[in-house]
């Protein structure tokens, strides 16, 4: 299996902050990697696609880059509906695997 | 636009059969393109994929689930399923049906979820 370790796994912040996501494959993936939000109690929304692709009506303010191991989910600035805990994926192989996620909260 | 909808008994018993349906509006089950999948979220945990079925018939597990997963589809009702065997109560979860888009390589549409406990 593929495994995806995100950093860090929760952040404080504030609305307007500028936010980092780590994600790190444990072989390369190329640039097979998703960004997913997931608010609670909701489903799992794309956000970015193939690394760096913004899927259709998501903000600009959301950032993929990355390729190979390691990858960033950039929020250039926080808003209240982006207190959500999000989730990489890797679909470099057939036996999808996902982040452990990172919890974004309100500081 | 696309939509899934799971559906289900919310509650099953150890040792039986855990069977879900995932019913698609807005695009067909027998796309070349698309690949149906079943996700699940363990209370306050991730998320784990379980399997897909693509091309109205193949289908890829998550090797951890093969031995007691089949996905299988009925293209008359635009619907495909899970079934889970023996199941126990590390089987309780919310799970979800979700597409990959062969174009993004990604979950892009998912279902609400639907919530299975197991217990007696």
């Amino acid at each position: 299996d593929i495994q995806m370790t995100q950093s860090p796994s929760s952040l404080s912040a504030s609305v307007g902050d500028r936010v980092t996501i780590t994600c790190r494959a444990s072989e390369s993936i190329s640039g097979y990697l998703n960004w997913y939000q997931q608010i609670p109690g909701k489903a799992p929304k794309l956000l970015i696609y193939a690394a760096s692709s913004l899927q259709s009506g998501v903000p600009s303010r959301f950032n993929g880059r990355g390729s190979g191991t390691d990858f960033t989910l950039t929020i250039s600035s926080l808003q209240p509906e982006d207190f959500a805990t999000y989730y990489c994926q890797q679909d470099y192989s057939a036996l999808r695997t996902f982040g452990q996620g990172t919890k974004v909260e309100i500081k | 636009q696309v939509q899934l909808q799971e559906s289900g008994p919310g509650l099953v018993k150890p040792s039986q059969t855990l069977s879900l349906t995932c019913t698609v509006s807005g695009a067909s089950i027998s796309s070349d393109f698309d690949y149906w999948n079943w996700i699940r979220q363990h209370p306050g945990k991730g998320l784990e994929w379980i399997g897909y079925i693509y091309n109205s018939g193949s289908t890829y597990y998550n090797p951890s689930l093969m031995s007691r997963i089949t996905i299988s589809v009925d293209t008359s009702k635009n619907q495909f399923s899970l079934k889970l065997t023996s199941v126990t109560a590390a089987d309780t979860a919310v799970y979800y049906c979700a597409r990959i888009a062969e174009s993004r390589r990604a979950f892009d549409i998912w279902g609400q979820g639907t919530m299975v406990t197991v217990s007696s």
